[in-house]
């Protein structure tokens, strides 16, 4: 069965410090991807970013950067030099190739302070 | 087009009464997709569409849940005789065909409240 686990239910920092927020999946399947989506207080999901299971390499994309470590079932998620704008509830997620439901994580609120 | 589209944004409803629910994809996507948000949990699977074909379903669709999406656009979920425990956010979702492992484009859901 496949499952996403997201230990840290709240992190607080304050601004400008950068935070990771953990991720660690479990499938039996060899192929699937992994995302993260990102709920600002205004409720909408937003997409952030897909990883397939064949790539191990890491991801940067502005402040976000994304560690993928098949070894050890994690997907983890870093923020650099947090901004208040980044506060929401982040979610890891997991879906198998050609499968047509996404398993979400219980999320991770992230509270950046002023 | 804008995006996802969900209608109405809140819902309060009496024990036992029905509602419906309706989602507007992205045109161009032939896949949609429903989930179910309670407090403090991540979105769980409710079922799936490619084009009019609801292709599958969550155990957690019980039978007083249906949800169809003639012609292959819009989408509606009903739920019949509703109880305090479907209090929930009722999220659509979609995406094209081809990128089903892309991420989804969510529309801002339907809050649903049964008193």
């Amino acid at each position: 069965a496949q499952k996403v686990t997201q230990a840290q239910t709240e992190i607080s920092v304050v601004e400008k410090e950068d935070v990771t927020l953990d991720c660690v999946y479990e499938t039996r399947d060899t192929t699937y991807y992994l995302f993260w989506y990102k709920q600002p207080p205004s409720g909408e999901l937003v997409f952030l970013i897909r990883r397939n299971s064949f790539d191990e390499q890491n991801e940067i994309s502005g402040r976000y950067s994304w560690n993928f470590q098949k070894s050890t079932s994690s997907f983890n998620f870093t923020i650099t030099a947090s901004q208040v704008v980044d506060s929401a509830v982040y979610f890891c997620a997991l879906s198998e190739t050609g499968g047509f439901k996404t398993i979400f994580g219980a999320g991770t609120r992230l509270f950046v302070k002023a | 087009d804008t995006g996802v589209s969900q209608d109405p944004r809140h819902k309060i409803t009496k024990r036992g009464q029905n509602v419906t629910f309706r989602c507007d994809p992205i045109s161009e996507h032939n896949r949609l997709y429903w989930y179910r948000q309670t407090l403090g949990q991540g979105p769980e699977f409710l079922t799936y569409f490619q084009n009019e074909a609801q292709l599958e379903k969550s155990r957690l669709l019980s039978d007083r849940f249906s949800a169809e999406r003639p012609k292959g656009s819009f989408s509606t979920l009903e739920i019949q005789r509703t109880e305090q425990g479907d209090s929930a956010m009722y999220l659509c979702a979609s995406r094209a065909l081809r990128t089903e492992n892309y991420g989804y484009t969510f529309g801002s859901g339907t809050r649903l409240t049964v008193v």
